[in-house]
């Protein structure tokens, strides 16, 4: 198993629907779980952080960890045509500080 | 303004002619790291920086150095450019691994 996978996407979404990205990670050991959105020419930057079991939502944007299951996901609700860009996954590995990316999910929303 | 800056932001260079690209940030974080970008591989970790004078190899450190010699600057160099180090570079940095990266706007280099 690849250390951080994503599905690979591309995802397309009408307007207002909720887009699903996903990801799942190989080092048990990890505590802390990112998403990263990236519009294409730009720079990464941080949407959603999330270190414990469970649901953690910050507008309409929600964040689920499965550590048991090794497993990461992204939920968008309302897509908007804004939200069009690759997302990237992104998990600490184990105690020497070393930061690992998913290959990202590129999504459209359709108006 | 909180941020990373990065130079050159475009680079075209020829094979074997060494170059560094610079990083600061002036966020006083602890944490510096250098990616590269390349279509279908995704965002790959070259080195890390967890302070002054503490760096580590990431997943793809061949044909790369680094160093830090103060906590704010952490400049990428190729001493020896291939074609196969074309990409688009970004720098970070952070509080430490388990934190929010702040990536500067990134550097596209080309070399022929």
């Amino acid at each position: 198993q690849k250390e951080v996978e994503q599905n690979s996407g591309p995802l397309s979404v009408p307007e207002g629907a909720i887009a699903s990205l996903n990801c799942t990670y190989s080092d048990r050991g990890s505590q802390s779980f990112f998403w990263y959105r990236q519009y294409s020419g730009k720079s990464p930057e941080l949407i959603m952080s999330i270190y414990s079991n469970g649901d953690k939502e910050d507008g309409r944007f929600t964040a689920q960890l499965n550590k048991a299951s090794q497993y990461v996901s992204l939920l968008i609700r309302d897509s908007q045509p804004s939200d069009s860009a690759t997302y990237l996954c992104a998990v600490p590995r184990g105690s020497n500080y070393k930061l690992t990316f998913g290959k990202g999910t590129l999504l459209t929303v359709n108006p | 303004e909180a941020q990373v800056t990065q130079n050159p932001r475009y680079l075209i260079t020829v094979t074997g002619k060494k170059l560094t690209v610079t990083c600061s940030q002036n966020m006083n974080h602890e944490y510096m790291s250098w990616y590269r970008q390349d279509p279908g591989l995704g965002l790959r970790q070259i080195y890390y920086s967890m302070n002054v004078e503490v760096t580590d190899k990431g997943d793809v450190p061949e044909g790369y150095k680094v160093s830090r010699k103060e906590k704010r600057n952490f400049p990428l160099i190729l001493e020896s450019p291939s074609p196969n180090q074309t990409s688009l570079y970004f720098c970070a940095s952070s509080w430490g691994a388990e934190d929010t990266q702040y990536f500067g706007p990134g550097t596209r280099l080309t070399v022929l």
